[in-house]
């Protein structure tokens, strides 16, 4: 029972170079999230998706991307990657009034 | 916008005390939710809140909403050093008609011997 599968894990950036964050959910939820989490900040939404082939800019959403690519997955881009995008970033997925299930998170550093 | 904020954002408690979370939201919502993150770790979700006076509890945990005053508490009984965690309160924004979280800051708890 996977729930939701973040790829990868951590990662390391030159500034300037472009990335892609894979996420997966199997629960067959419509709606997918982007968040990141900096300390003292708490989660900060980047983009949502409320159903496959729909996406929607949240709080932070400059400088990223996003694809819903089907119903399972969604992945965000960052295009030319900044120092301040030093982040944890998590995927989420979740049904109306229900619980978010959170994937294990991607440390990502910009150097 | 949707303002969510919780205190205190540290709490040290000792073992066998009790002690209450706040988490305070600036619009119309009945839907809040509160989770848990252990250092390094995802969120966990803890209690789903869909209506007015609504009351949950888990163990140690208690939590209720109440609409009409845009606050949660998450009260804890009798602590204990597993309790130790981030604690993250979560509003949906009602408006838009589906689920979109904003999430407090967040409230560091630290449980002493």
């Amino acid at each position: 029972n996977a729930g939701v599968t973040q790829t990868p894990k951590f990662q390391v950036l030159k500034t300037g170079q472009s990335m892609t964050l894979q996420c997966a959910q199997d629960m067959n939820h419509n709606s997918m999230y982007w968040y990141r989490q900096d300390p003292g900040m708490g989660l900060r939404l980047i983009y949502y998706s409320a159903s496959e082939g729909t996406t929607d800019k949240g709080e932070v959403p400059n400088g990223y991307n996003v694809s819903r690519l089907n119903k399972r997955e969604f992945s965000l881009r960052l295009e030319s990657a900044a120092p301040s995008q030093t982040s944890v970033y998590f995927c989420a997925s979740s049904e109306l009034n229900t619980e978010a299930f959170f994937g294990q998170g991607t440390r990502l550093t910009v150097v | 916008e949707l303002k969510v904020e919780q205190n205190p954002l540290f709490l040290s408690m000792q073992e066998g005390k009790n002690y209450t979370i706040y988490c305070n939201y600036s619009t119309t919502s009945d839907r809040l939710y509160w989770y848990r993150q252990d250092p390094g770790k995802s969120l966990e979700s803890l209690f789903v809140l869909l209506s007015n006076g609504a009351v949950k509890q888990e163990g140690r945990l208690m939590a209720s909403l109440d609409t009409k005053a845009r606050l949660s508490t998450l009260h804890i009984t009798a602590a204990v050093h597993d309790l130790s965690a981030t604690y993250f309160c979560a509003v949906d924004q009602e408006r838009f008609g589906n689920e979109k979280l904003t999430f407090g800051t967040g409230t560091r708890l630290t449980i002493i011997p």
